[in-house]
Formats: structure tokens, sequence, C-alpha cells
């Protein structure tokens, strides 16, 4: 299948720094990428929708200006949490939808945030 | 909002055994995919469905799409050791693509 990566694997970060997380479809282009937030034992929780050129989506409940998004190519999307606090330490996941194979949605490996 | 059902929330099986497990929701889908997560790691892709009553197969896993496209299940038969992880379950919602993800069924195997 499809391969998306994403970096770091881990951060620690102290709080009220910023911390950006890159999200790289390797092998094919995605002119949406989506990211994704679990808390352990939890379900994955959809931020927000990345589109390639434009601003991004952001779900209800999910501040855009704490949670900055950057989709500047067709294979990059980044993710910056600005300001982080500890409640934000989480595991953060971003997806890209392979449009050449319809609708499925490939996942990164996540990137593991912890804020002291 | 639109909510995914999962059950059941975790099993705990023998080696060898078959698993079933399945999603249940309100709303239509028009896609339902079913993932696995193992800790510390994004899930991984396991079987996409896009048409109602589809069955679709991907080695000891297959999956079905419900014809109403309100539930999806999703077997493991001859379960092993590695097939330990969490399964989640998710429905494409609107057509910029989100997913709504089921709370997961976390699957044990004793040797």
């Amino acid at each position: 299948g499809a391969v998306v990566s994403q970096h770091p694997s881990r951060v620690i970060c102290k709080s009220g720094t910023s911390v950006k997380i890159e999200c790289r479809s390797l092998d094919f282009q995605a002119t949406t990428m989506f990211w994704y937030r679990q808390f352990p034992k939890q379900s994955l929780m959809l931020m927000a929708t990345s589109n390639e050129g434009s601003k991004a989506t952001y779900e209800q409940g999910v501040e855009k200006d704490k949670f900055l998004i950057n989709h500047a190519s067709l294979t990059l999307s980044t993710l910056t949490v600005t300001s982080a606090h500890p409640e934000d330490s989480s595991f953060y996941i971003c997806s890209a939808r392979d449009e050449a194979v319809g609708e499925t949605q490939y996942f990164g490996p996540g990137t593991r945030l912890l804020v002291l | 909002g639109q909510q995914l059902n999962q059950s059941p929330q975790s099993m705990f099986i023998q080696e060898g055994e078959d698993v079933s497990m399945n999603c249940t929701s309100s709303s239509i889908f028009n896609t339902w995919l079913w993932y696995k997560q193992d800790p510390g790691e994004g899930p991984v892709l396991l079987i996409a469905l896009y048409k109602a009553g589809e069955l679709t197969s991907n080695g000891r896993l297959t999956a079905q799409f419900g014809i109403t496209r309100k539930d999806s299940f999703l077997n493991i038969s001859a379960s092993i050791p590695s097939d330990v992880g969490i399964y989640f379950c998710a429905g494409l919602r609107g057509s910029q693509g989100n997913l709504i993800f089921g709370k997961g069924t976390k699957l044990s195997v004793k040797p």
C-alpha cells in the first residue's frame, strides 16, 4: 500500500514552545491530508482537513490559531502546535488520501508529543 | 453527529479461534474501512469496502459492507498471536473524505 511518513516520531518540549510535525506522502500525491489526535486508549479524533493550496478545514472545537496547518505541496502537510501546554500532550497522526485509488486513506506512524 | 458503534470493546481468545467484530451506525456511509493499530503506531489499512453488500477478503480477514450501508463486520479466521492489536472500523463522511472512527476492538490472543 501507499506510504505516509511523519517526523518527528516523538518530541518532548517545554510548556509555551511551538512544535512542528511533518506529514509526507512518499509514493503518491495527496491534495487532501488529515490530522488526527488520539488520547490513550481512545479512538482517533479528526482535528482538521488539510487542503493543498488552500486553508485547512477545522473540526468543531479545534482552535485554528493553536493548531496551524500548512499544506504547501502535494506531498507535505505540517501541523504546528503553538504555545503548547501539557494538555496538548497526545499522539498526533496524519493520513493522506490516494485519490488514484478512490477514497482510501493511508496513515502515518504517528508523533508522540509530550509537553512538560 | 454521526457515530459508529463498534463491538465488542475487547476480546480474549485462544490461538486458532475465529474472531468476529462489527460496527453499526445510525447514518449511511458510502465507504467502510477496517484498520488495525499496534501500540505507538498509526493505523494500517486492512480492508476497504465500497459497495453495499460487498464481501471482501484479505488473507484470513473477511469483511462485509451491510446492505443497508449502516453496518459492517470483520472476521478473522484461525487467529495467531500477531493478530493482537486494536481494530477500528471507519466510515467515510462527506465529499472531502473525512473518516468517522469506531471506538475500537482490542484483541488479545493467547498462544
